[in-house]
């Protein structure tokens, strides 16, 4: 079974502040997504990374896949309070079927005024 | 619709009972899953339906869980005699494509489920 970390787990910041959330992994995985999910919605998909070394910015939102695609860090600048979410990473395992999401345990972000 | 729909949002029943969940997804998508997410944790991988493939039943945690799609269409998930460590909720996505390294999923906003 391909597991996926999630760190930290919690986080709670200012508005305006900048921080980076984690997703690691002892296996490789062909490509990696992150989910972004609000209270009583599903997640939402914010972007796939599929090359090792990819990254890939959206606004504030910068991704980074490893060289080696077993881990990948979501980088936010200048948070506003609209970033406050879960933060769910998945990744598509390398036995060639992208069916089967393997997903972490999310990291809850809190974004404060 | 422009979305996943699921239905009920919230369902709350007694131990031992039966409940059926419904999930609409998006017109045209082939592929349909189902999760189950626990409070503040990430998902959790029940059972997947590619057109008319015998379904990826992998991730089902015990026979009291069933599901099934008519087609392309309508999706249920049935749990049989409900128990408290069922509570949580239940997502269903849907996909168009589906390649070796993308997979783009659609998510309906859940079923909250409750076992009392």
């Amino acid at each position: 079974t391909q597991l996926l970390e999630q760190s930290p787990q919690f986080l709670s910041i200012q508005e305006g502040e900048n921080l980076t959330v984690y997703c690691n992994s002892s296996s490789v995985f062909s490509s990696l997504q992150w989910y972004r999910q609000e209270p009583g919605e599903g997640p939402v998909l914010l972007v796939t990374v599929v090359t090792g070394g990819e990254v890939k910015k959206l606004k504030r939102l910068t991704f980074q896949f490893g060289d080696a695609r077993k881990d990948s860090s979501l980088h936010i600048t200048a948070a506003q309070t609209g970033d406050t979410g879960l933060y769910l990473c998945a990744g598509v395992p390398p036995t060639g079927s992208a069916r089967q999401l393997t997903f972490g345990s999310g990291t809850q972000l809190t974004v404060l005024p | 619709g422009a979305g996943v729909s699921q239905s009920p949002s919230n369902k709350v029943t007694e131990k031992g009972k039966d409940v059926e969940l419904r999930c609409d997804p998006i017109s045209g998508h082939t592929a349909l899953y189902w999760y189950r997410q626990r409070l503040g944790q990430g998902l959790e991988f029940l059972i997947y339906f590619q057109g008319n493939s015998a379904p990826d039943k992998s991730g089902l945690p015990s026979d009291r869980f069933s599901a099934e799609r008519t087609g392309e269409s309508v999706s249920t998930l049935t749990i049989q005699r409900t128990q408290q460590e069922d509570s949580a909720v239940y997502l269903c996505a849907s996909s168009l494509v589906v390649t070796p390294t993308y997979n783009e999923q659609f998510f309906g906003p859940g079923t909250r489920l409750t076992v009392l």
